[in-house]
């Protein structure tokens, strides 16, 4: 069974630093691009970043260039986010997804049941 | 950006049909994906690349695409079918969803 666990989210003012991680078990994680999706409250999904199974490729959307960065770990079978520069925006609950492929190209076959990240003054 | 234009809500009879659109810019030259939300669960794929069905879902649900827009039918609707549904699709490397429909099943 396909199983994404996503763990560090929490409360943060403006401006602070926090790292989401994704474990992942019940696949190859070595043959599947992985992606972080998140969801303001009551709000539609937002993709946020994707990164190959080699890591050899990474995109981030426009609303978190320069501040984001996704990363991944191949022995501990993990995703991460780091996030910098926090704004209330960001707040929501974020997403580990798993790709069809080892590519940033096909749906999304699983998700995490989300973090929540809370920004606030 | 590439933007996708959903309706925001749609209600249709238990039993009926439901089309839900997503409306894009030539849209038919890229591969549509669609997901279900349920309150308080993470989304589920139920078609992928246009018109397929993944492992699990429904034969009530099937999908089209041409020209500028992609529809996600829901036959036979049955009250487990009320949820939010996301068209998704990849424009130069950023994957965009839809903003969502809330399908009610009266």
């Amino acid at each position: 069974e396909v199983q994404l666990v996503e763990s560090g989210g929490g409360l943060i003012h403006p401006g602070g630093s926090l790292r989401l991680s994704c474990a992942a078990s019940g696949f190859t994680f070595d043959d599947h691009a992985m992606h972080w999706v998140r969801q303001a409250p009551g709000k539609g999904l937002e993709w946020v970043s994707g990164i190959t199974w080699n890591s050899a490729k990474i995109d981030y959307a426009d609303s978190v260039k320069g501040r984001f960065t996704i990363s991944r770990d191949s022995a501990k079978n993990s995703l991460y986010l780091q996030m910098n520069s926090l704004r209330p925006e960001d707040t929501a609950f974020y997403f580990c997804a798993r790709d069809t492929g080892p590519y940033n190209s096909g749906p999304i076959l699983d998700w995490g049941h989300g973090t929540l990240v809370t920004v606030f003054s | 950006s590439y933007d996708l234009t959903q309706p925001l809500s749609l209600s249709v009879a238990l039993g009926q049909t439901a089309k839900i659109t997503c409306g894009g810019h030539d849209i038919g030259s890229k591969l549509v994906h669609w997901y279900q939300q349920k309150p308080g669960q993470a989304p589920l794929l139920v078609i992928y690349r246009d018109n397929n069905r993944p492992s699990g879902s429904p034969e009530r649900f099937s999908g089209s695409n041409s020209g500028n827009t992609a529809t996600l039918t829901v036959s036979r609707a049955r009250a487990g079918d009320e949820a939010d549904y996301y068209c998704q699709v990849w424009d130069s490397r950023t994957m965009t969803f839809g903003g969502g429909t809330k399908l009610t099943v009266l």
